[in-house]
């Protein structure tokens, strides 16, 4: 089955600790993004990347950085540097970004609990 | 990038259709309307989407006001499973294919 995959669902860590969260897709899309979702609101963009080996902030990106060395693989680490970093993280991808009829797909997100 | 307003939460009984309205008065010509849902504690989902003329798939109908600055999604008979939080997203040449997600509606539905 195509689809994404994010591990873990639940990940805790303690403060000052950087944390990478995984995410993989099979269905062969350009482009993909991460959101990450407080409770009660709606996503916000983190970073997206719309090719391999070039990817772009979104609105949230400080205290967080990405890669994307494989068109399959979009891993987000979360730095020390991010304030709040207890949250929801969802990633998505989409055939590419320039069409704006393409759906997204999302994974079942990595609840992320720092204390 | 347009402004949307959807009503907070909304009822609605097992097996009766819903009709979820959003309003998005500053869309331009070229915006696509997308509808996502997302359950509790998981992803969002892809509902449907539409330009001008009304839209049906499996899971829903769209249907987009003449002026474009309302839609409606519309679940034909509601169930269990279609409780969910659902968003209503005018995709625009400037977000760079992402999607902006407000707090969208959040529907019961009672057996």
């Amino acid at each position: 089955d195509g689809g994404i995959t994010q591990s873990p669902k639940y990940l805790f860590r303690k403060e000052g600790q950087n944390v990478t969260l995984s995410c993989e897709q099979n269905l062969n899309h350009d482009a993909m993004y991460w959101y990450r979702q407080d409770p009660g609101q709606g996503l916000r963009l983190i970073y997206y990347s719309q090719i391999v080996n070039d990817f772009q902030k979104g609105d949230i990106a400080e205290g967080y950085s990405v890669s994307r060395e494989k068109k399959e693989s979009f891993p987000l680490t979360v730095t020390s540097a991010q304030k709040n970093p207890t949250a929801f993280y969802l990633c998505a991808s989409s055939i590419e970004t320039t069409v704006l009829s393409y759906e997204q797909y999302f994974g079942p997100g990595t609840r992320l609990t720092v204390t | 990038d347009a402004k949307t307003t959807q009503p907070n939460s909304m009822e609605s009984n097992e097996e009766e259709p819903v009709h979820l309205p959003c309003n998005h008065s500053t869309i331009s010509g070229t915006d696509y309307i997308h509808w996502y849902r997302q359950l509790p504690s998981q992803g969002p989902e892809y509902v449907i989407h539409g330009l001008t003329s009304n839209v049906n798939n499996r899971m829903a109908s769209l249907a987009i006001a003449e002026d474009r600055k309302s839609s409606t999604l519309i679940l034909h008979r509601a169930t269990l499973r279609d409780a969910a939080v659902y968003y209503c997203i005018p995709t625009g040449g400037g977000s760079q294919g992402n999607l902006i997600f407000g707090k969208g509606t959040k529907l019961s539905v009672k057996p």
